[in-house]
């Protein structure tokens, strides 16, 4: 089973729709989570952490369920901008050593039409 | 307040040759990540840094690749007699500590390796 599952898309969405991804991981001592956007070509970008009381940033809201080992990001009103793979990442923080690493999952692909 | 900084952008090897990638990690952060991105795939944890120190390089093939972060400069990727299966993008990351938000890591620019 692989640390960090998400359905790869692509969503297809006309501009100002809502859409949500969703994330599974799979060590329940994962102890920081992210969500990340990478443009075609481009490097990763921190978009917010996700903590457990759920948190919002503008348009975005993720929330975490640490009872199911999931992680969701919401987008409302969505922008041609907002086309991009958005990475659901975890960090096991000091769980066996690991400390700062980062594990991906492979994006899910966000395409907003006019 | 500058980002991370990596160098070359581009850079292009022959088979056997060796690559150097270099990380400059943000102002005032001193933890520094390597990742590997593979055509079409997810980014792979290499090995991560602090001055002087490797703290974890669990994901670093156990042949030909090194890393360091010196006192002094940046930190270095060495990739000795690359073969065309070393052809990625390597993307370095920085954060300020590891735990709290401080272990939210950003992101350079990356290096694209191509191995002909």
């Amino acid at each position: 089973r692989k640390e960090v599952e998400q359905d790869p898309g692509p969503f297809n969405v006309p501009e100002g729709a809502t859409v949500a991804f969703n994330c599974t991981y799979s060590n329940s001592a994962s102890q920081s989570f992210f969500w990340y956007r990478q443009d075609c070509r481009k490097e990763p970008k921190l978009l917010m952490s996700v903590y457990s009381s759920g948190n919002e940033d503008g348009r975005f809201t993720a929330q975490l369920n640490r009872a199911s080992q999931y992680i969701s990001l919401l987008i409302r009103d969505s922008k041609l901008s907002d086309s991009a793979t958005y990475l659901c990442v975890v960090n096991y923080g000091d769980y066996g050593g690991s400390q700062g690493n980062l594990i991906f999952g492979k994006g899910t692909k966000l395409s907003v039409k006019p | 307040n500058a980002g991370v900084m990596q160098n070359p952008r581009h850079l292009v090897r022959r088979r056997g040759q060796e690559a150097r990638l270099r990380c400059s990690p943000m102002k005032g952060h001193s933890h520094v990540y390597w990742y590997r991105q593979l055509p079409e795939e997810g980014l792979k944890f290499m090995v991560y840094l602090q001055k002087e120190n490797i703290i974890d390089e669990s994901g670093m093939p156990k042949e030909r690749f090194s890393a360091e972060f010196p006192k002094e400069g940046p930190s270095i990727l060495r990739i000795q007699q690359v073969v065309r299966g070393d052809s990625a993008a390597y993307f370095c990351a920085s954060s300020p500590g590891t735990s709290g938000t401080g272990n939210e890591q950003y992101f350079g620019p990356g290096t694209r390796l191509t191995v002909t």
